[in-house]
């Protein structure tokens, strides 16, 4: 699987969108970009995941680039539940172990 | 619709001492996987059943073993403890094409 790049942490203010960047130059045609979040000791949550095409459903949006080298995932409207740590996954869709990296730590403030 | 279920919640045990965990998959997923994840650190893949057979397994030692059951429930066992085994351990269920996993709450183990 393709390796992501990810800021380690973000500040963003509650009732704004909240953008969060992943880098993946090395993704293949066959590879999906996942993400997931973390908040504090609980497991993690599937948020969205997409090909190619930009996603959205009740949790967020998803922007890939036309190359597929990059992707933001859009928190419209940030709530303070919404402070956990954002994992950005490339993985092909029939393929078994998620390969988790640092994240981003995102922090909402009132 | 019960999500991914996990038990014990907590556990605490000496080195040296046998410990298994236990996951429920998601309704409808006959796939589970474990993770443990070390304080500040992202999960690690431990391994993936499927069909009662381990299908994936990442660079774990042989003290780490698992199960998978007919009703597709899963253990998860670590042998000899170490104190470097306590962590998050995560199981996340999944449909047969391996296509999105989702997590339980996951079982807090501490080794002393």
């Amino acid at each position: 699987d393709a390796k992501t790049t990810q800021p380690p942490s973000m500040d963003c203010a509650e009732g704004r969108a909240a953008n969060l960047p992943c880098n993946h130059s090395t993704i293949s045609g066959n590879e999906y970009v996942y993400w997931y979040r973390q908040i504090h000791s609980q497991g993690p949550q599937y948020i969205i995941h997409g090909l190619k095409n930009n996603k959205t459903n009740e949790m967020a949006s998803l922007i890939i680039t036309e190359d597929r080298k990059s992707s933001t995932l859009i928190l419209p409207h940030a709530t303070l539940r919404d402070t956990a740590v954002y994992y950005c996954i490339v993985r092909v869709n029939s393929g078994y172990a998620l390969n988790f990296g640092k994240g981003t730590s995102l922090l909402v403030t009132p | 619709d019960a999500g991914v279920t996990q038990s014990p919640t907590h556990l605490i045990k000496t080195r040296g001492q046998q410990v298994t965990l236990r996951c429920s998959p998601k309704s409808g997923h006959d796939t589970v996987s474990w993770y443990q994840q070390a304080l500040g650190q992202g999960p690690q893949f431990i391994f993936q059943y499927y069909e009662e057979e381990e299908r994936q397994r990442g660079n774990f030692p042989d003290r780490f073993s698992g199960h998978q059951f007919p009703n597709y429930s899963s253990e998860l066992n670590v042998n000899a403890l170490l104190l470097g085994d306590s962590a998050l351990y995560l199981c996340a269920s999944s449909g047969t094409r391996g296509d999105t996993q989702y997590f339980g709450p996951g079982t807090r183990l501490t080794v002393l």
